[in-house]
């Protein structure tokens, strides 16, 4: 597709239940980014991947969160045992790193994720 | 990777230029300046971005200082659809901030 994708674009679930975040890059972006946002606040970074590197999970806020990257495409991000504090807006974002330290990402439209 | 500072909050009437700013004294030489923004319940949007020399594009323009500690991010015309907030980045791996909330005003 032309751009970034999620799915699903609205997801509740119950407290306790696991949950999957999927995102489809666009396609030739090697870097691939997760962040969330609760409501009023800013962007918290969760992950990062870029090629065949380790990804940078330092973002992660705990062991419930787990994310990957399957043939340098697609991305699942899996929130397991979900808390109510876990509701948000996970966005995700795409880039093409050039040479030099230039890169601009390209957003999907996030997935709602509301924990009963 | 430097560390941007932000203002939280900034007010502009509407038809005046919003001059929003930036710190990244930690800025090194090959790291680029980027500028985003989010406009309430959509994702960010890509601005402009900058090395060393200032740049203008459709939207805004982009100020860097000779040391490239600092930058401010102009939209020379303010109107009301420009209420969002603004992130300044200026790390390789292009973590964002808490931004600076930008409300116009008519």
């Amino acid at each position: 597709g032309a751009g970034v994708s999620q799915s699903p674009s609205n997801k509740v679930t119950e407290k306790g239940k696991d949950v999957e975040l999927r995102c489809d890059p666009i396609s030739g972006h090697t870097a691939l980014y997760w962040y969330r946002q609760s409501l009023g606040q800013g962007l918290e970074f969760l992950i990062y991947f870029q090629g065949n590197s380790a990804p940078d999970k330092s973002g992660l806020p705990s062991d419930r969160f787990s994310a990957e990257r399957t043939g340098g495409s697609v991305s699942t991000l899996t929130i397991q045992r979900t808390q109510q504090e876990d509701s948000a807006v996970y966005l995700c974002a795409s880039s093409s790193p050039l040479a030099g330290g230039r890169e601009t990402q390209y957003f999907g439209p996030g997935t709602r994720l509301l924990v009963l | 990777d430097a560390k941007t500072t932000q203002p939280t909050s900034m007010d502009c009437a509407e038809g005046r230029a919003a001059n929003l700013p930036c710190n990244h004294s930690t800025i090194s030489g090959n790291e680029y300046v980027y500028w985003y923004r989010q406009i309430h319940s959509q994702g960010p949007q890509y601005i402009i971005h900058g090395l060393k020399n200032n740049e203008t594009n459709e939207m805004a323009s982009l100020i860097i200082t000779e040391d490239r500690k600092s930058s401010t991010l102009i939209l020379p015309h303010a109107t009301l659809r420009d209420t969002a907030v603004y992130y300044c980045i200026a790390r390789r791996d292009m973590r964002f901030g808490a931004g600076t909330r930008l409300t116009v005003k008519p």
